[in-house]
């Protein structure tokens, strides 16, 4: 079993639409989670950074974290054109704490 | 600015040829990546450095070296290019403890 585990999509919507992306891992002592962005032949760029449960915000994006099912996931609002991108959830794992990553989501926002 | 920067961003080579990528990073963080990216896949760690003169491999096995002689600087090395070899590479750094990595634009490396 992979240690994260992402909805590969693509997915799809139409400009305006609210986007859920989702990730589950498997080890129940990570502690902080990632959500990276990244365009087409560019490396990926921090979006959210959560640590605890509960909801974080930042403009029309929210990271939620279910540590009890051991779920993440990131919400976008009124979604965009431009928002259009692979969506990778990142998490420390391993005895070096280096970064382990979904498989990425793939979101196409039409105008 | 404090930046990180790849170079070259696309690099097409004959098989056996030696290539070196270049990651130089001017945000005085510690600790440095190596990752490597095929289309439509995750990002594996193929290498770190905690500091100058420490490196480690990553979870996925390469036949790519690294060396940090300097904080700045991260190059890694082919020694001979296989068809293989053909990936995104990305370098990223970050500030010791947990950190969050910063990325680079990549290296997109085609070896004919």
């Amino acid at each position: 079993q992979k240690e994260v585990e992402q909805d590969p999509g693509p997915l799809s919507v139409p400009e305006g639409a609210i986007v859920s992306l989702n990730c589950t891992y498997s080890n129940s002592a990570f502690q902080y989670f990632m959500w990276y962005r990244q365009y087409s032949r560019k490396g990926p760029e921090l979006l959210m950074y959560t640590y605890s449960s509960g909801n974080k915000e930042d403009g029309r994006f929210t990271a939620q974290v279910d540590k009890s099912s051991k779920y993440i996931s990131l919400f976008i609002r009124d979604s965009q054109p431009s928002d259009s991108a692979t969506y990778l959830c990142a998490i420390p794992s391993g005895s070096a704490r280096q970064l382990t990553f979904g498989s990425g989501t793939q979101l196409t926002v039409l105008p | 600015e404090a930046d990180i920067y790849q170079t070259p961003r696309y690099l097409v080579i004959g098989t056996g040829k030696k290539i070196t990528l270049e990651c130089s990073q001017t945000m005085g963080h510690d600790k440095m990546y190596w990752y490597q990216q095929d289309p439509g896949m995750e990002l594996h760690l193929i290498h770190y450095s905690y500091g100058v003169n420490s490196t480690e491999k990553g979870d996925l096995s390469s036949e790519s070296t690294v060396s940090r002689i300097r904080t700045e600087h991260f190059p890694l090395t082919l020694e001979s290019a296989r068809p293989s070899h053909t990936s995104q590479y990305l370098c990223a750094s970050s500030e010791s403890g947990h950190s969050v990595p910063f990325f680079g634009s990549g290296t997109q490396l085609s070896v004919l």
